[in-house]
C-alpha cells in the first residue's frame, strides 16, 4: 500500500529565508508525485508535478527515489507563500487517477 | 469560470439523521471524487465515479453512498451520520485520461454532527 508522510505539521520561516517542506513516500511501483497547496479561504489546487520538473512560484521539488523523498524547496520565501501544503502520490485505478495525500504542512512566512 | 461547486458550504445534521452533500462541475470532466478530511488529517478518498462507473475504496464505510445522475452532478449520502463523520468533505474532478494529471477541487462542505 502507498503512504505519504509529511513530518512537519507546522513550519515558520522569515521572509527571504530558504524553505524546505519535507515529504517521504512508500510505494512499490514507479511513483508519480505532486504538491498541492491551499491558501487561506481558497480551494486546494495543484502547485507542481515531479515529472514536469518546472519551477512554479519559485518552488521546485526533486524526486529522490533512493531516499523516497519529494521535498519542496524555495530559496527565498515570501509572505504570500503562507499556506497549507500537501504532498500527494498518484496511482491509477482503472482509467482514473487516485491521489494519496500526506497530512500537510502549514507554512507561515513571517515578515 | 469553469469550476467545481459544493453545496452547502456548512451542514449541520443530527446523529443518525440522513444527510446529502452536493457537488456540481462545469468542467465536463469524466471523473468525480469524494474525499473526507478530518481535522489535521490528510484528505482521504472515499470513492470516485468514472462516468457512471462507481468505484468504492475498500475501507469506505457502508454508511457512505454516492449518486451521479449526470456528468455535472454528484451526491454524497451519509445514511446514519455518527459523531465520527464530522469532517470536511471535498469533491474533485479530473478529465480521466492518462495524460491529464490534475484534480480540480471544490471549496468543501464542512459537516457537523450534533
Amino acid at each position: 500500500a502507498q503512504r505519504v508522510t509529511q513530518p512537519e505539521k507546522l513550519l515558520s520561516v522569515f521572509k527571504g529565508a530558504p524553505v524546505e517542506l519535507k515529504c517521504n513516500y512508500s510505494y512499490s511501483g514507479s511513483p508519480e508525485l505532486f504538491w498541492y497547496v491551499q491558501y487561506s479561504r481558497q480551494r486546494l489546487q495543484l502547485l507542481l508535478r515531479h515529472i514536469s520538473r518546472e519551477s512554479i512560484k519559485g518552488f521546485t521539488a526533486d524526486l529522490n527515489k533512493g531516499e523516497t523523498s519529494f521535498h519542496l524547496k524555495k530559496p527565498f520565501a515570501q509572505e504570500e507563500d503562507s499556506a497549507m501544503y500537501y504532498c500527494a502520490l498518484s496511482k491509477f485505478s482503472g482509467s482514473a487517477r487516485q491521489l494519496t495525500f500526506g497530512s500537510g504542512t502549514q507554512l507561515t512566512v513571517l515578515p | 469560470d469553469a469550476m467545481v461547486i459544493q453545496n452547502p458550504r456548512y451542514q449541520v445534521t443530527q446523529f443518525g439523521k440522513p444527510v446529502t452533500l452536493s457537488c456540481s462541475q462545469t468542467l465536463n470532466h469524466n471523473v468525480m471524487y469524494w474525499y473526507q478530511q478530518k481535522s489535521s488529517q490528510a484528505p482521504k478518498l472515499l470513492f470516485h465515479y468514472y462516468d457512471k462507473d462507481f468505484n468504492n475504496e475498500a475501507d469506505t464505510p457502508d454508511n457512505f453512498q454516492s449518486r451521479r445522475p449526470n456528468t455535472s452532478f454528484c451526491f454524497l449520502d451519509i445514511r446514519s451520520p455518527g459523531l465520527g463523520d464530522a469532517a470536511m468533505y471535498l469533491c474533485a474532478t479530473s478529465r480521466g485520461d492518462r495524460v491529464s494529471y490534475e484534480q480540480y477541487f471544490g471549496p468543501g462542505t464542512r459537516l457537523t454532527v450534533t
